[in-house]
């Protein structure tokens, strides 16, 4: 059964520094999202990506944080200076977007911890 | 109070019992969808029910949706100690981009053996 992977699964780097997280998303599937999820608190919403651009994003998405779809696998979140907060596990999730945006069964990746020091 | 609310926050029953977890909500949905987490995991989609839906199986899930009540239960009958987990209930927003999933903070379920 299809699913979407990411990588890598655990990541620690030191404040100010730069992270990327990778995804890679269900093949046919048309939205993609990130959410994040800081230890022992609800998942959150951050981004989510239709048609190359960035169609919502929550608050929490500010200038630090920016996606791409570098070509036509992957998904990538970008941190430009990470900052101890930032420290959570990420989660890419994907839907097909065949059915109605609103009514799309999003799937989850097994997420990455990122580690913040 | 924050929206997506379940509870019991956690859970603890016999290898055999039922449980049963509820959800509520505050805004219009047009959907409401059921997530499970395994400690330190990744999230694994169970059910989605749609706004005109009122109950829907799947195996040893039942989930209920009353949109007056703006509410949600799931069911897992003869629980497995396998069923240890986090379940979430998460619906999307009713925007124009309408695709943000809004999570509630999970109910934590041990089953014991």
């Amino acid at each position: 059964e299809p699913e979407v992977t990411q990588t890598p699964s655990h990541q620690v780097t030191q404040m100010g520094q730069e992270v990327i997280l990778r995804c890679v998303p269900i093949s046919n599937h048309l939205y993609f999202y990130w959410y994040r999820q800081i230890l022992g608190q609800k998942v959150e919403f951050l981004v989510s990506f239709y048609n190359n651009e960035i169609s919502e994003k929550s608050e929490i998405f500010d200038d630090q944080f920016s996606v791409e779809r570098p070509d036509g696998s992957n998904f990538t979140l970008k941190i430009r200076s990470t900052k101890l907060e930032d420290s959570a596990m990420y989660f890419c999730a994907s839907s097909a977007g065949t059915s109605g945006v609103t009514t799309d069964t999003q799937y989850f990746g097994p997420g990455t911890r990122l580690t913040v020091l | 109070s924050q929206q997506g609310e379940e509870d019991p926050q956690a859970l603890s029953i016999q290898e055999g019992e039922n449980a049963t977890m509820n959800c509520s909500y505050k805004t219009s949905i047009n959907n409401l969808q059921w997530y499970r987490q395994n400690s330190g995991r990744g999230l694994v989609h169970l059910i989605l029910i749609r706004s005109n839906e009122r109950e829907k199986h799947s195996g040893r899930l039942r989930v209920t949706l009353d949109t007056s009540k703006k509410s949600s239960s799931l069911l897992i009958t003869a629980s497995r100690a396998a069923d240890t987990a986090s379940y979430f209930c998460a619906y999307p927003s009713t925007s124009a981009a309408g695709n943000k999933l809004t999570f509630g903070g999970g109910t934590r379920v041990l089953v014991k053996p």
